[in-house]
This record gives structure tokens, C-alpha cells and sequence, in this order.
């Protein structure tokens, strides 16, 4: 069964500076796509940022960029440039490609504090 | 065009109390699914369904109940309460199963 772990259940960084969350996930299939979803306090789940397995370039929007490493099974979130409204639960998922299924995969989450 | 939307945002039930937990996109999209949040445990998968007459069990299906009639809508019902159903209950959409899941605001559900 396929698994997605974020290790660091907390995080901080300072305004303006950059930050790494990771994920690594456990997963037999070739085809997936992964995800990362910010929660703010309002509880609203938003997407950051998606990237297809069998794109071997690293998805970017704006200052949001990953780190996708397949045969690692890692995609880690870099936020460059932190801002105070970054500070949330951001959470990594998996999404199977697999035609006929519906595996849609969590990671516990990873809370980002953003200092002033 | 409003998204996913959930009623009510909280709700305190009684052990053994029925309610459904009502959501509804306007996107015309075919995937929704039904997740519940608890601390330390990310999202779980509970219910969701490919088009409307098709539904199926996720992760954490015991305890509910869901039904999709038509693409727009997709409510969760709880039969009989109980207070491990305590948690945070999310509702999502998607065009298609690559694409990108919208959620709704979520609803505080107590069970005491």
C-alpha cells in the first residue's frame, strides 16, 4: 500500500528567508501524481503546487518550487522569499494514476511558522 | 460560481443521533470525495464517487453512508453517531483524477 510521511511535524523560518519542507513516499506504481495543499487557520485547503511522475522537470509557481527525485520517492516543497501569509499546514499527497482507482493519499502534515 | 460548498460549518450531535453532512460543486466536475481530518493524521479518504450513480468505500468508510444522484451533489450521512466520528469533515471536487482536488471550507462535527 502506498504511504506519504512528512517528518517534520513543525517548521520555522524567517520572513524573507527560504524554507524546505520534504515528503517521501512509498509506492509501487510507475504513474502518480503528487501534490502539496496548503491550510491556512481558516482551514480552506489550497493547492500549491502538482507535479505528474513521469515529468522529470521540477514543477514551479511563483516563489513555490519542488524538489521531485523519483527514484528517491521524495518531492520536497522549497518556498523561496517567505512571506507572513506562507505560515499554514502544508500537506504532501500522492494520487495514484492507476486507471479505475481512486487512491488519494495524505501525508500528515508539516506546520510552517513564519517569524517577523 | 461558488465551488464546493458545505453545510452546516459545525455541528454538535449525541451519541447515536443521525444527521448528512450536505456538498455541493458547480464546476461540473465528476470526482468528489469525503475526507475527515484528525490531529496528526492528515486527510483520510472515507467515501467518493466517479459520476453520479457510482460511489465507493475509501480509507475509513465505516459509520457512513454516501449517495450521489446527481453530478452536483454528494452528501455524507452519519446513521448512528458516535464520538470517534469526532473530527473535521472535508468535502472535494475534481475534473478528473490528475487534476486538482478543490475542497470545500470543511465542518467541525462534535459527537459527545
Amino acid at each position: 500500500a502506498q504511504t506519504v510521511t512528512q517528518s517534520q511535524p513543525e517548521m520555522s523560518v524567517q520572513e524573507a528567508e527560504t524554507v524546505t519542507l520534504s515528503c517521501t513516499y512509498d509506492t509501487s506504481e510507475s504513474d502518480y501524481y503528487l501534490f502539496w495543499y496548503k491550510q491556512p487557520p481558516s482551514r480552506q485547503m489550497i493547492l500549491v503546487i502538482r507535479q505528474e511522475a513521469y515529468k522529470q522537470q521540477n514543477a514551479t509557481e511563483n516563489r513555490f518550487s519542488v524538489n521531485f527525485q523519483k527514484a528517491a520517492k521524495s518531492f520536497s516543497l522549497k518556498i523561496s522569499d517567505s512571506q507572513l501569509g506562507d505560515a499554514a499546514m502544508y500537506f504532501c499527497a500522492y494520487r495514484s494514476a492507476i486507471s479505475g482507482t481512486y487512491k488519494y493519499i495524505f501525508g500528515t502534515g508539516t506546520r510552517l511558522k513564519v517569524l517577523a | 460560481n461558488a465551488g464546493v460548498t458545505q453545510t452546516p460549518k459545525f455541528q454538535v450531535l449525541k451519541t447515536g443521533q443521525s444527521m448528512t453532512l450536505q456538498c455541493a460543486q458547480d464546476m461540473n466536475h465528476e470526482y468528489m470525495s469525503w475526507y475527515r481530518q484528525d490531529p496528526g493524521m492528515g486527510l483520510r479518504l472515507i467515501h467518493y464517487s466517479v459520476g453520479a450513480g457510482i460511489t465507493d468505500q475509501g480509507e475509513v468508510p465505516n459509520g457512513y453512508n454516501v449517495s450521489r444522484s446527481t453530478t452536483e451533489d454528494f452528501p455524507l450521512r452519519l446513521l448512528s453517531a458516535a464520538p470517534s466520528q469526532t473530527s473535521v469533515y472535508f468535502c472535494a471536487s475534481s475534473y478528473s483524477r490528475g487534476n486538482e482536488q478543490y475542497f470545500g471550507p470543511g465542518t467541525r462535527l462534535t459527537v459527545t
